[in-house]
């Protein structure tokens, strides 16, 4: 049968503001997480990195949060632009073996 | 001008046909990846391979091939056994780990329409 698509998690800022997007990892003994940034009809695009040694690590314009008590990442965007309107994902590496589990991913909307 | 690249970014066929998705990298990445990404939905993982010559399923493999005769090559095979094969597919290669990074690079993706 035809399967249904899901309706993605949404946040909706206005332009020049700080976005906040937040994610919930699975597994305590992840080791790495990355966000992606992915435009419509294109391939995820690296935005920033952090390992589980780390609680924050800092880019240009963005910022990763990890909080490994509560298994929670969060990417904030500063300045936010309509460029930045994307789906972004998460995603956790586990162990040496170099795969990527990710996340359902959030659409993040800029409305001028 | 390094990367990975993913053709055709549009396929069509008819039920019950194989296909086959092109992946090729010039990035020199020991590992590569295939993902299946449906409207809504994060990606799923259908085969990873690590080394040439070797290759894993992932969480979504029923239906799927792979080959892994080249290093910069990682062709996957969507077979008629796949039931709901229309979807967008991702290829990723990574440095297997190498480093601090597991950052894995992305292909554009094929968007594949089974009718």
């Amino acid at each position: 049968g035809e399967s249904v698509g899901l309706h993605l998690p949404t946040l909706s800022v206005q332009e020049g503001d700080n976005s906040i997007i937040n994610c919930a990892y699975s597994n305590s003994a992840s080791d790495y997480f990355i966000w992606y940034k992915q435009e419509s009809g294109k391939g995820p695009q690296f935005i920033i990195d952090i390992r589980s040694n780390m609680d924050k690590r800092q880019g240009q314009r963005v910022t990763v949060l990890l909080n490994k008590t509560v298994k929670h990442l969060s990417l904030q965007i500063a300045a936010t632009q309509p460029g930045d309107s994307a789906v972004y994902f998460c995603a956790e590496n586990i162990g040496q073996g170099g795969k990527l589990i990710f996340g359902q991913g959030t659409e993040l909307s800029v409305k001028p | 001008d390094g990367g990975i690249t993913q053709s055709p970014k549009y396929l069509f066929r008819k039920e019950g046909q194989n296909v086959t998705l092109s992946c090729e990298q010039n990035l020199n990445h020991d590992a590569m990846y295939w993902y299946r990404q449906d409207p809504g939905q994060g990606l799923r993982l259908i085969y990873y391979s690590q080394i040439v010559n070797d290759f894993q399923k992932g969480d979504i493999a029923e239906g799927y091939s792979v080959s892994r005769e080249k290093k910069e090559s990682f062709p996957l095979t969507v077979t008629s056994a796949q039931k709901n094969p229309t979807a967008f597919y991702l290829c990723a290669s990574s440095s297997r780990g190498g480093g601090d990074s597991y950052e894995q690079y992305f292909g554009p993706g094929t968007r594949l329409t089974v009718t």
